[in-house]
């Protein structure tokens, strides 16, 4: 089935590990994202990629990076998780650039709980 | 500063309509959205609006108004599986989306 896969779906980890979310799409789309949701607030837009060997930030880019290697792969590295980065992530692809065709397809989410 | 405003919460009970409003203020504008997300699952796309008026598609229609910087989702014949967030967004001129916090909608029987 065509799609996002994002990995791990939850994870624990204590503060100050390295730890990297792993995101796959197959439908060849150009632009992809990694976004954080907190309870009561908007999803949060952290990296993003208009295409392969590109990667732009997003408005919560600090203590996260990223890489676009291949139009396929996306992951999001937290290179020393503090507990503020307790989040659901969502891995997201669009068609055209920088979401300007307006549709996202979402992953299923990375439940993250530093601790 | 770039902001979208939507209800935390709203009920409506199975059969009826719900009208979730949405007001935004963005830099440059691209483009309303609606998203519904289930919980704990990943947002759909509702729908999209750049013009000013209402799309509708099926049970569900959305209105945009840019002069006032409004927009709504109407959900009509309402049923259970409607029990969701509803998420607004606006694309600013960078076709970046400024989300709201989402409006969780419950239905009763």
């Amino acid at each position: 089935i065509a799609g996002i896969t994002q990995a791990p779906t939850s994870q624990i980890l204590a503060a100050g590990r390295r730890m990297t979310l792993r995101c796959t799409q197959d439908m060849r789309h150009n632009a992809m994202y990694w976004y954080r949701q907190d309870l009561g607030l908007g999803l949060r837009l952290i990296h993003y990629s208009n295409t392969a060997g590109t990667t732009g930030k997003g408005e919560v880019p600090d203590g996260y990076s990223v890489s676009r290697a291949n139009t396929d792969d996306f992951p999001l590295t937290l290179a020393s998780a503090v507990p503020s980065q307790t989040s659901v992530y969502f891995c997201a692809s669009s068609p055209g650039l920088a979401g300007a065709t307006g549709e996202l397809f979402f992953g299923e989410g990375s439940r993250l709980t530093v601790l | 500063g770039q902001n979208i405003d939507q209800p935390t919460e709203m009920t409506a009970t199975e059969g009826a309509i719900v009208q979730i409003n949405c007001t935004y203020q963005t830099s440059g504008f691209n483009g309303l959205f609606w998203y519904q997300q289930h919980a704990g699952e990943a947002p759909t796309f509702l729908s999209y609006n750049v013009l000013d008026g209402l799309e509708e598609k099926g049970r569900f229609s959305s209105f945009l108004s840019r002069s006032k910087g409004y927009s709504y989702l109407l959900l009509k014949e309402l049923q259970m599986k409607d029990s969701a967030s509803y998420l607004c967004a606006g694309m600013d001129s960078n076709y970046q989306l400024i989300w709201g916090a989402g409006t969780k909608l419950i239905i009763k029987p």
